[in-house]
């Protein structure tokens, strides 16, 4: 079945790019499916940053919108996000998740934390 | 933004209760409505979709109803492992929004 795995840095300094992928096994990210991020702080709730079709088409919650920058490698079969201007408000569990039709979210990636902090 | 709020926050129920979570959209998002559990440290998990679709592999004793407005997620008899946070999320608009939270905490 398909998989997902985020990876990237733990820590990023403020001001500073977060810079995360995702990558998909038992699967093509070259399907008809959404490829989504969604971020939860620690001790609080789940918010959707956006999400890329393998057409190159995006998605991105218009709170993050201008500093999120989303890419799909498919001979690497992943997918990757940017966020730029990070702030400590970005602290949070990054998961990765496919979006399938009707809009649910399935399989998700195990999460890995990111620290802003100087 | 379509706003999800989730009732009650917490609730404390003992194994073998009945367990019934509200999630209210601020405007009719029909049965575009999908549930999570989420254990400490791990992914949420999906267990209901189209807001009552049970999805492969999930224990009947969970359920979900609702169109339009209102859902609910019920566990028919709480067992041990279903100690964890439930979340509702939409995916009538483009922009997806979650619920935020119920945390089922043992009695």
């Amino acid at each position: 079945q398909v998989q997902l795995q985020e990876s990237g840095p733990g820590l990023v300094k403020p001001s500073g790019t977060l810079s995360l992928t995702c990558a998909v096994s038992g699967g093509s990210i070259n399907s008809s499916n959404w490829w989504s991020w969604v971020r939860q702080p620690p001790g609080k709730g789940l918010q959707w940053i956006g999400e890329i079709y393998h057409t190159g088409s995006t998605n991105s919650n218009p709170s993050l919108k201008s500093r999120v920058t989303m890419s799909m490698d498919k001979s690497k079969n992943q997918f990757s996000l940017k966020l730029s201007s990070v702030t400590a408000a970005d602290t949070a569990v990054y998961y990765c998740a496919r979006r399938r039709s009707l809009g649910l979210f399935d399989p998700w990636g195990q999460g890995t934390l990111v620290t802003v902090s100087s | 933004d379509i706003q999800m709020t989730q009732s009650p926050s917490a609730l404390s129920a003992s194994v073998g209760d009945r367990v019934t979570i509200t999630c209210r959209a601020s405007q009719s998002i029909s049965i575009y409505l999908n549930w999570y559990q989420q254990k400490p440290g791990k992914a949420p998990k999906l267990l209901i979709y189209a807001a009552s679709s049970l999805q492969s592999g999930v224990p009947s004793r969970f359920s979900g109803s609702g169109s339009g407005t209102d859902f609910t997620l019920t566990i028919s008899s709480l067992q041990p492992e279903d100690f964890a946070a439930y979340y509702c999320q939409q995916s009538y608009s483009t922009l997806l929004t979650f619920g935020g939270g119920t945390k089922v905490e043992i009695k």
